[in-house]
């Protein structure tokens, strides 16, 4: 079965801090998808990023990046000189080609301090 | 603005009760979704709607019952809750039902939902 591991519960920075959320996945699928979301305050879950298992390389977009691991099944976010406007819980999903499922992690709740 | 609304924000209600949670996107979606977030838990999916056809029902109990009579309107009616059931209840919309070909969902704002 699919599991999706986000072993932070809490993260707390202070702004301009770089802060990195881990995420760990298991699958037997060979073709599968990753996905960030961030949900602010406000409640909604808002998409960040999508990626498939045949494709390792890393992305940046802005101050975020991410860098995907099939050797340790990991796709961990990095948010560079974080700003109190990225406070919310940031959740790491996972999906495989077959399932009509996409399965959460427990999320990480990240705070930003001034 | 994602373009799924959802109403009420806040539900308060007693076991007895009868109440409806309502989802509207105007996204022109072909798939809408139920999702529960409990504390510190992972996001639940509940039911799976696509072209108004139940496609998914992940053992959810029979005090959820969903209604979706059209593409842009989802509903979640509740009858004789238990306090277990209180959480977040999250509705979402994408293109189609496939969800690992979709490039993301569209989440509302959730309704908190308490039973007392």
């Amino acid at each position: 079965a699919q599991k999706v591991t986000q072993a932070q519960t809490e993260i707390s920075v202070v702004e301009k801090e770089d802060v990195t959320l881990d995420c760990v996945y298991e699958t037997r699928d060979t073709t599968y998808y990753l996905f960030w979301y961030k949900q602010p305050p406000s409640g909604e879950l808002v998409f960040l990023i999508r990626r498939n298992s045949f494709d390792e390389q890393n992305e940046i977009s802005g101050r975020y990046s991410w860098n995907f691991q099939k050797s340790t099944s990991s796709f961990n976010f990095t948010i560079t000189a974080s700003q109190v406007v990225d406070s919310a819980v940031y959740f790491c999903a996972l999906s495989e080609a077959q399932n009509n499922d996409m399965r959460f992690g427990a999320g990480t709740r990240l705070t930003v301090k001034p | 603005e994602t373009g799924v609304t959802q109403t009420p924000r806040h539900l308060v209600m007693g076991m007895t009760n009868k109440k409806s949670l309502k989802c509207e996107q105007h996204l022109g979606h072909n798939a809408m979704y139920w999702y529960k977030q409990s504390a510190k838990k992972p996001l639940e999916l509940m039911f799976v709607y696509s072209l108004e056809e139940r496609v998914e029902n992940n053992s959810v109990p029979s005090r959820f019952s969903p209604e979706c009579p059209n593409s842009s309107h989802l509903f979640l009616h509740l009858h004789t809750l238990q306090p277990e059931d209180s959480a977040l209840y999250l509705c979402a919309s994408s293109q189609d039902s496939q969800i690992a070909t979709n490039e993301k969902l569209f989440f509302g704002s959730g309704t908190q939902l308490s039973v007392l």
